[in-house]
């Protein structure tokens, strides 16, 4: 079936050292979406990619679609521990409309 | 304030006894879903529900069910819980499928 994965599974950084997590699907993508769930806390969606190579900013994040809208990044400059969580990304393949989710990237920052 | 509203927020309870976990939303969004998460597995999709009397299966439904009688309601129903449906699990919604999800605080439950 169509999936999502999502690398790595986990990343340990020092505060200040950046961060990247990957998706790439299978079948291509509609769009795709990245959410932050805090630890305790509930996935909050961070950002929507439409377009084949878009590349969208939010202060120290960086989100990527592919050109060939089959894979996409997050990239974080500069970890703070505000950063600390879960990032998943999840898309929409035109097939069925439903999201399908990556097992997400949980940032560790190292004290 | 928008929200997705889940109750009850945590739930100890044994093997066999009936439970439903209510969600409810008050953005008049017509997509609603529900999840679990487990370590390691991210979110696995339980059912949806399109629109009102309108349901279908996600990836894992064995063990639940659920209604829409209502377009702000989508309960979870687990008509006898067995102890792999120990999980934290999400409610969410959004205006259609392919559309960011607002998603609820979540439920942990334990079935021992």
């Amino acid at each position: 079936g169509q999936q999502v994965m999502q690398i790595p599974q986990y990343q340990h950084v020092q505060e200040g050292e950046d961060f990247t997590t990957y998706c790439n699907s299978s079948t291509t993508l509609s769009n795709i979406q990245w959410y932050k769930q805090r630890p305790g806390g509930h996935p909050v969606f961070l950002i929507q990619l439409v377009k084949s190579g878009e590349v969208k900013k939010q202060k120290r994040l960086t989100f990527q679609f592919g050109e060939a809208k089959k894979n996409s990044s997050l990239h974080i400059t500069a970890t703070q521990t505000t950063d600390v969580g879960t990032y998943f990304c999840a898309g929409d393949a035109d097939s069925n409309y439903q999201l399908i989710w990556g097992a997400g990237t949980k940032l560790i920052i190292k004290p | 304030e928008a929200q997705v509203t889940q109750n009850p927020r945590y739930l100890i309870t044994v093997t066999g006894k009936k439970l439903t976990v209510t969600c409810s939303q008050n953005m008049n969004h017509e997509y609603m879903s529900w999840y679990r998460q487990d370590p390691g597995l991210g979110l696995r999709q339980i059912y949806y529900s399109m629109n009102v009397e309108v349901t279908d299966k996600g990836d894992v439904p064995e063990g639940y069910k659920v209604s829409r009688k209502e377009k702000r309601n989508f309960p979870l129903i687990l008509e006898s819980p067995s102890p792999n449906q120990t999980s934290l699990y999400f409610c969410a919604s959004s205006f259609n499928s392919n559309q960011p999800q607002h998603f609820g605080d979540g439920t942990r439950l334990s079935i021992l």
